[in-house]
C-alpha cells in the first residue's frame, strides 16, 4: 500500500474513446502531480495542483484535461488521443510546506492508445 | 533551469560487489537531491534525499550517497549488491516553487544485479 491509489491500473483505448483516469491519496498531502513516463525519456510533469488549484499546466495538448474536486482526489480526463500518447501515467502527491518531503508516487495506469 | 544527468543507461554489477549509480546535477541554488528506485509495474519510490549536512547520505534499503558540491555530483552507492536491488533508479532534483515541488528526474539508470 502506498498510500496513493491509481485506477485502473491498465487502459486499451482507441482514438475516438473519452476514458478517465482516477487518483486518490490518503496521506493528508495538499499537492497533486500528473507525471507521464515513456520509455528513454526523463519524467515529464504535464500538471500540478497545490490546495486543489491547478499551478502548472506544462504546454500539455488540450486532450489531456485534468481535475481535483477535491485535495485526496485527482481525475485525467482523456479525449481523441494520439498512439504517441501511449505510456504511464504516474500520479503523486507531495505535502507543501515541507521543503525536505519526497514526492509519494502510486503505481500508474499503464495506457495504451489504439 | 536545474537539470539532472544519469550518463548509464545501464549498470551491470554481480551479486556481492558494490555498486555505484552516477548522477550529476545543474541547479542555480542550493541542491535539493533526491533518489528514487522504480520496480517493474510500480510508481516511484523514495530512497533518500541531500539537503544539507553530511556529505554521505544513509537510506533505504542498504543504499547511500555522496554528495560532491565540486564534482556537482550525487552517486548513489551500495557496499555489496543484491539481486532484488535490480530496477530503475532515478535522481532528481528539487525546487520549490509557489509552495509545491517542482521536481526535474533524470532519464533512469536500470541496474542490473547478476546472481
Amino acid at each position: 500500500e502506498t498510500g496513493v491509489t491509481q485506477t485502473p491500473r491498465h487502459l486499451v483505448m482507441g482514438m475516438t474513446n473519452k476514458k478517465s483516469l482516477k487518483c486518490e491519496q490518503h496521506l493528508g498531502h495538499n499537492a497533486m502531480y500528473w507525471y507521464k513516463q515513456s520509455a528513454k525519456k526523463p519524467l515529464e510533469l504535464m500538471f500540478v495542483y497545490s490546495l486543489e488549484e491547478r499551478v502548472e499546466n506544462n504546454s500539455v495538448p488540450s486532450r489531456f484535461s485534468p481535475e481535483c474536486p477535491n485535495s485526496s482526489h485527482l481525475f485525467l480526463h482523456l479525449h481523441t488521443l494520439q498512439p504517441e500518447d501511449s505510456a504511464l501515467y504516474l500520479c503523486a502527491s507531495s505535502q507543501p510546506g515541507q521543503g525536505n518531503s519526497p514526492l509519494h508516487f502510486g503505481n500508474g495506469t499503464r495506457l495504451t492508445v489504439t | 533551469a536545474q537539470s539532472v544527468a544519469q550518463p548509464e543507461d545501464q549498470v551491470n554489477v554481480a551479486e556481492g560487489n558494490p555498486l555505484t549509480v552516477k548522477c550529476t546535477y545543474s541547479v542555480s541554488g542550493n541542491p535539493y537531491l533526491f533518489w528514487y528506485v522504480q520496480y517493474p509495474n510500480r510508481g516511484l519510490q523514495f530512497l533518500l534525499k541531500y539537503i544539507t549536512g553530511d556529505n554521505l547520505v544513509k537510506g533505504s534499503y542498504g543504499f547511500e550517497a555522496e554528495f560532491n558540491k565540486s564534482q556537482t555530483s550525487f552517486h548513489l552507492k551500495k557496499p555489496s549488491a543484491l539481486v532484488s536491488d535490480s530496477a530503475l533508479y532515478f535522481c532528481a532534483v528539487r525546487d520549490m516553487e509557489g509552495g509545491y515541488q517542482k521536481v526535474t528526474f533524470g532519464t533512469g539508470t536500470k541496474l542490473q544485479v547478476i546472481p
